[in-house]
């Protein structure tokens, strides 16, 4: 079993639309919780980071985490064709200055004009 | 500032090769880590370097190793390449401050290497 399993999608939306996305961890020491984006040919860009159970909001992003049930989500409100890209869902067991990052296999999302 | 920068870009090297993957850090970062994304997965852990030395590694055999240089630019080095050696290499840089808190990890574009 994977640490970190993410919905492997893919996954295309109309532009407007609200998008879902989901994985869930195994780790209880997993602490701290990220979701990264890839654009094509791109490294990944960190774009939400949490570490702890609870709603966190950034503008159209919300990060959910709930480590009860080890599950983890990232809702995109007014969806965009910028956002077609790769999500990461991340998770390390520390946020402190020597911490690796475990990786889902990403979900591939096109918003579509 | 400069972003974390990765060469080269693309390399295609044959079984049994070896190979030296480079990067330079973001500017103030002083912590390199490098993973592999094989194609359709997320990246894998592969080793971080702190002041020169590997600071933590995954599960990758010896023939993966790196330096960290004292400008803080590192280098990934592979030997007798296996197939299974083809993948996007990132490498990230982050800055390691002693009373830790967020450290956001920087990544490069990657280096796309094949093994054939």
């Amino acid at each position: 079993q994977k640490e970190v399993e993410q919905d492997p999608g893919p996954l295309s939306v109309p532009e407007g639309a609200i998008v879902s996305l989901n994985c869930t961890y195994s780790n209880s020491a997993f602490q701290y919780f990220m979701w990264y984006r890839q654009y094509s040919r791109k490294g990944p860009e960190l774009l939400m980071y949490t570490y702890s159970s609870g709603n966190k909001e950034d503008g159209r992003f919300t990060a959910q985490v709930d480590k009860s049930s080890k599950y983890i989500s990232l809702f995109i409100r007014d969806s965009q064709p910028s956002d077609s890209a790769t999500y990461l869902c991340v998770t390390s067991k520390s946020g402190g200055s020597n911490y690796k990052l475990t990786f889902g296999k990403g979900t591939l999302l096109t918003v579509n004009p | 500032e400069t972003g974390v920068t990765q060469s080269p870009t693309h390399l295609i090297k044959t079984r049994g090769q070896q190979v030296t993957l480079r990067c330079s850090s973001q500017s103030g970062h002083n912590t390199v880590s490098w993973y592999q994304q094989a194609l359709g997965q997320g990246p894998q852990f592969i080793f971080q370097y702190y002041r020169e030395e590997e600071n933590g590694r995954g599960n990758f055999p010896p023939r993966f190793s790196g330096l960290q240089f004292p400008n803080y630019s590192s280098e990934l080095n592979v030997n007798a390449l296996e197939l299974d050696d083809s993948a996007l290499y990132l490498c990230a840089s982050s800055a390691t401050y002693r009373a830790g808190g967020d450290n956001e990890q920087f990544f490069g574009p990657g280096t796309r290497l094949t093994v054939l």
